[in-house]
């Protein structure tokens, strides 16, 4: 089955407490990226990836790091979690625009909370 | 910078009714695409409908369609017939037309609910 999975689900953690929330797509995707999901603010793109060892900003990348060693695999970590990244993160995939889609398939989403 | 705007922020009509949910977005771009996204409780984003701005006919998917009015920048979504199992949260999304631009810009949704 194609999806996107994402690892945890729910995390509560403690300030500065560093933590990963792991990605991974089955669909050979170039495209990759994360997204946080905040109460009137809709989804916001925080990091994105075009393909391995490619990655850049998206439009809230403060204290968040991200990696692509392999094509699949995207994860997302936070060195020094504060209370202000509680919120919802998806991470979601999608071929490249070339080669003619560009539907992006989202993950289930983690729940972080950070006290 | 591409901005999305749904400016209703909570809608409710009965079982079998029609209702449309408004979104307007501002861009200097010609060509982009435009979603519809609906979020139900279990919080999954599911693609309810995708516009091309290249495109004069506007999308429809079974009981869902799109009202697409490129001059004024608006992209409502009209779902008829409604069920149930619409209630949920919608947002609308941008994004451009161009390679390794596959950035979503989303709206600030609108939570719908359908009463029986």
């Amino acid at each position: 089955e194609a999806q996107v999975t994402q690892n945890p689900r729910y995390l509560i953690t403690v300030t500065g407490k560093k933590l990963t929330v792991t990605c991974s797509q089955n669909m050979n995707h170039e495209y990759m990226s994360w997204y946080r999901q905040d109460p009137g603010l809709g989804l916001r793109q925080i990091y994105y990836s075009m393909n391995v060892e490619v990655t850049d900003k998206g439009d809230v990348p403060e204290g968040y790091k991200v990696s692509r060693k392999e094509k699949r695999n995207f994860p997302l970590i936070l060195e020094s979690p504060s209370p202000n990244q509680t919120s919802l993160y998806f991470c979601a995939s999608s071929y490249d625009q070339d080669l003619g889609t560009d539907t992006q398939y989202f993950g289930p989403g983690t729940r972080l909370t950070v006290l | 910078a591409q901005t999305v705007t749904q400016s209703q922020p909570e809608m409710s009509v009965q079982e079998a009714e029609t209702v449309t949910l408004s979104c307007t977005y501002d861009t200097s771009e010609s060509n982009y695409y435009l979603f519809w996204y609906k979020q139900p409780p279990s919080r999954q984003m599911i693609l309810v409908i995708r516009q091309e701005a290249y495109k004069q006919q506007n999308a429809t998917e079974n009981r869902f369609s799109v009202n697409f009015q490129k001059a004024a920048k608006s992209f409502s979504l009209k779902i008829s017939d409604s069920q149930l199992g619409d209630t949920a949260m919608y947002f609308c999304a941008f994004m451009k037309a161009r390679r390794g631009a596959q950035k979503l810009v989303f709206g600030q949704g609108t939570r719908l609910t359908i009463n029986p």
